[in-house]
């Protein structure tokens, strides 16, 4: 069975300033996506970043990177220069191959920006 | 543009009453998804389709049923409402192809009295 792990059930930056967000799992698939969604208040789901089991670099959008760490099976989300507009939920998930596209996701982090 | 929709953003239902949650997707993805979501609990998935009248559990199937008769359409059904199904639905979608994203509708956010 596949499970996410997000230990930081909240978190505070201050504008400007860089935050990672963690983010474990644990699988038994080869071959495997990890997934990074957002979540403001209006309650839309806004996909960040996505990071393949067998990409070797890590994955970068504008201001998130993705820091992938096979071995320890951890994918932590970094924002860098934080925005107001960041202050919101963000989820860690993963996608097996094996299972029809199905994610499995963690707890959540609420992340909070302060001016 | 992708776009998810469903049929309410809002809806109150009484106990015991048969509820109709729809989600339609305009880009002809084969997998359709069922989540809930609740404070502290992130988004557990209830029921997933890979293909026109194909379902599968999730991990929270017990109380739902779902339906998919068009390849657009993924229908969530609870039979005999009750309080503890008052929860946010997210209805998702997603292609077959490796890396793709799953596109989230808006949610209906269903309160069971």
């Amino acid at each position: 069975a596949q499970k996410i792990t997000q230990t930081q059930p909240g978190m505070f930056v201050q504008e400007k300033e860089a935050v990672t967000l963690d983010c474990t799992y644990d699988t038994s698939d080869q071959s495997y996506g990890l997934f990074w969604y957002k979540q403001p208040s209006s309650g839309e789901m806004i996909f960040l970043i996505y990071q393949g089991s067998y990409d070797e670099q890590n994955a970068t959008e504008g201001r998130y990177s993705l820091n992938f760490q096979k071995a320890r099976k951890s994918a932590n989300l970094v924002i860098s220069a934080s925005q107001l507009g960041d202050s919101a939920m963000y989820f860690c998930a993963i996608r097996s191959y094996n299972q029809g596209g199905k994610l499995i996701f963690g707890q959540g982090t609420e992340l909070s920006v302060k001016p | 543009d992708v776009k998810v929709t469903q049929s309410s953003r809002y809806l109150v239902k009484r106990t015991g009453e048969k509820v109709f949650l729809e989600c339609v997707q305009d880009m002809d993805h084969e997998n359709m998804f069922w989540y809930r979501q609740d404070p502290g609990l992130g988004l557990r998935l209830i029921y997933f389709s890979y293909d026109v009248k194909m379902k599968e559990k999730g991990d929270i199937p017990e109380g739902y049923s779902v339906s998919r008769e068009k390849k657009e359409r993924f229908s969530l059904i609870l039979e005999s409402a009750s309080t503890n199904q008052t929860s946010m639905y997210l209805c998702a979608s997603t292609s077959s192809i490796t890396g793709s994203e799953q596109y989230f509708g808006p949610g209906t956010r269903l309160t069971v009295t």
